[in-house]
């Protein structure tokens, strides 16, 4: 399986402030997804990002919030713009196992953020 | 939309206990994926089941997909202290790689 390197592993951040996350997987994936986890609570999928297209976000995220890049197959960073204290989460990133067929997803160490 | 329930919302066993935790849905999925996480980590993939009335295991994990497709359990025989952790199931959905995660079970296992 995928070896997905996160970073930063965590975090405390200024409100109003901007904290970019980077992504690096061990091998060329089609689609990256980043995920939100707050605390105590599921995960939450905030957008899907694929290499040379504008990433797609679920309801309830917006780009101006959550700028994603996807530069290349083995990349992606999240951005979390203007924060608050409510954007104190875990950030995942995410990528699927493909074969001949789906086998699951892959996840990253997340990124523990504080927004104080 | 859709919305996965998981059930019991934590436990609180005895090493050497069995642990049965399931989630149900009001729709159909094509794919049942079991998840564990450990503090300060992501989710780590346990059991995928792929077909309806599949049963699987990984060791002492077994997790079976339901025959209605609306469905899964997992069940952990002979509990250990480093079975500790957040246990989530996922439905990935018909129509596309959308994938909808449980609100999880918080185990927690006494030595």
């Amino acid at each position: 399986s995928a070896v997905i390197s996160q970073k930063p592993s965590r975090d405390i951040c200024q409100r109003g402030t901007s904290l970019t996350i980077q992504c690096q997987v061990d091998s060329q994936v089609t689609m990256m997804f980043w995920y939100r986890q707050q605390p105590g609570q599921s995960l939450t999928l905030i957008a899907t990002a694929n290499q040379g297209s504008e990433a797609t976000y679920e309801s309830g995220f917006v780009i101006d919030k959550f700028p994603i890049s996807r530069p290349n197959l083995t990349f992606s960073t999240l951005t979390v713009s203007n924060m608050s204290p409510e954007d104190s989460s875990i950030y995942l990133c995410s990528v699927e196992e493909m074969g001949q067929t789906f086998y699951g997803y892959t996840f990253g160490s997340g990124t523990r953020l504080t927004v104080v | 939309g859709q919305q996965l329930n998981q059930s019991p919302q934590s436990m609180f066993i005895q090493e050497g206990e069995d642990v049965s935790m399931n989630c149900t849905s009001s729709s159909i999925f094509n794919t049942w994926l079991w998840y564990k996480q450990d503090p300060g980590e992501g989710p780590v993939l346990l059991i995928a089941l792929y077909k309806a009335g599949e049963l699987t295991s990984n060791g002492r994990l077994t997790a079976q997909f339901g025959i209605t497709r609306k469905d899964s359990f997992l069940n952990i025989s002979a509990s250990i202290p480093s079975d500790v952790g957040i246990y989530f199931c996922a439905g990935r959905g018909t129509g596309g790689f959308k994938t909808i995660f449980g609100a999880g079970t918080r185990l927690f296992v006494k030595a």
